[in-house]
């Protein structure tokens, strides 16, 4: 199984500030054969149901502010939020379609300092 | 519009079985599989496995073999997830979410889980 560990467990934040998230996988889901890094970044609010960010490591979903930025290649991701909003507090999670399993990272908690 | 509607909250004992059905709409349902992922209370995100409506191919998580069981209807547009032998553990939200992979009838691409259901409550207690 590949495992995905995201870093900081928690993250507190000004708003208006950047807020950056990691996200290592045990190893590569890059797909060699498109060029695509299988990792989708996911929001999650209180009560709510996840919400997908982005996909392909880096694609934005449809709807979704282009302060969300998602980057890396390979084995190393970050997701950058850009100008910290009050409506982004949430736990965020990363994981990898690469494979089966597809496994979530453990999540990390970004709050507003 | 595009969704996923789970059924209600489930209280089983120990030892006892749950289905939870995902009923989707808005989209065609055999191009895209469907997810399972469960949630228990201030935990992470538990990938459960999938299948896929068209070839009713499935693939469970290894902890989850021999307990589940994943099947669809598509005169309804439904999936369903069946888990045995409920232990105090299995206690959680279940999510069924669509993606990643979506298939036309020449390729499959792989693009994320982009919609999801609500969630259903399943608790189990004696």
């Amino acid at each position: 199984d590949i495992v995905m560990t995201q870093s900081p467990d928690s993250l507190a934040v000004s708003l208006g500030e950047r807020a950056t998230i990691n996200c290592k996988s045990s190893q590569s889901v890059l797909n060699s054969s498109n060029n695509k890094n299988y990792l989708s970044w996911y929001q999650q609010k209180p009560g709510q149901s996840p919400k997908l960010l982005i996909y392909w490591a880096s694609t934005r979903e449809s709807g979704v502010p282009d302060r969300f930025r998602g980057s890396g290649s390979g084995t190393d991701f970050t997701l950058t939020i850009d100008s910290l909003q009050a409506e982004d507090v949430a736990v965020y999670y990363c994981q990898q379609y690469y494979s089966t399993p597809y496994t979530f990272g453990q999540g990390t908690k970004l709050e507003i300092k | 519009q595009v969704q996923l509607v789970q059924s209600g909250a489930e209280v089983k004992d120990p030892g006892a079985s749950v289905k939870i059905s995902c009923e989707a709409s808005g989209y065609t349902f055999t191009s895209y599989d469907i997810n399972w992922v469960r949630q228990a209370t201030g935990q992470g995100l538990e990938w459960v496995g999938w299948i896929n409506p068209h070839s009713d191919n499935t693939g469970y998580a290894q902890k989850f073999q021999g307990r589940v069981i994943m099947t669809r209807n598509n005169s309804i547009n439904t999936v369903y997830m069946e888990l045995r032998r409920l232990r105090s553990e299995d206690t959680a939200v279940y999510y069924c979410a669509r993606g990643p992979g979506y298939c036309t009838s020449t390729s499959c691409e792989y693009s994320g889980m982009d919609v999801w259901g609500q969630g259903t409550t399943v608790t189990v207690s004696s």
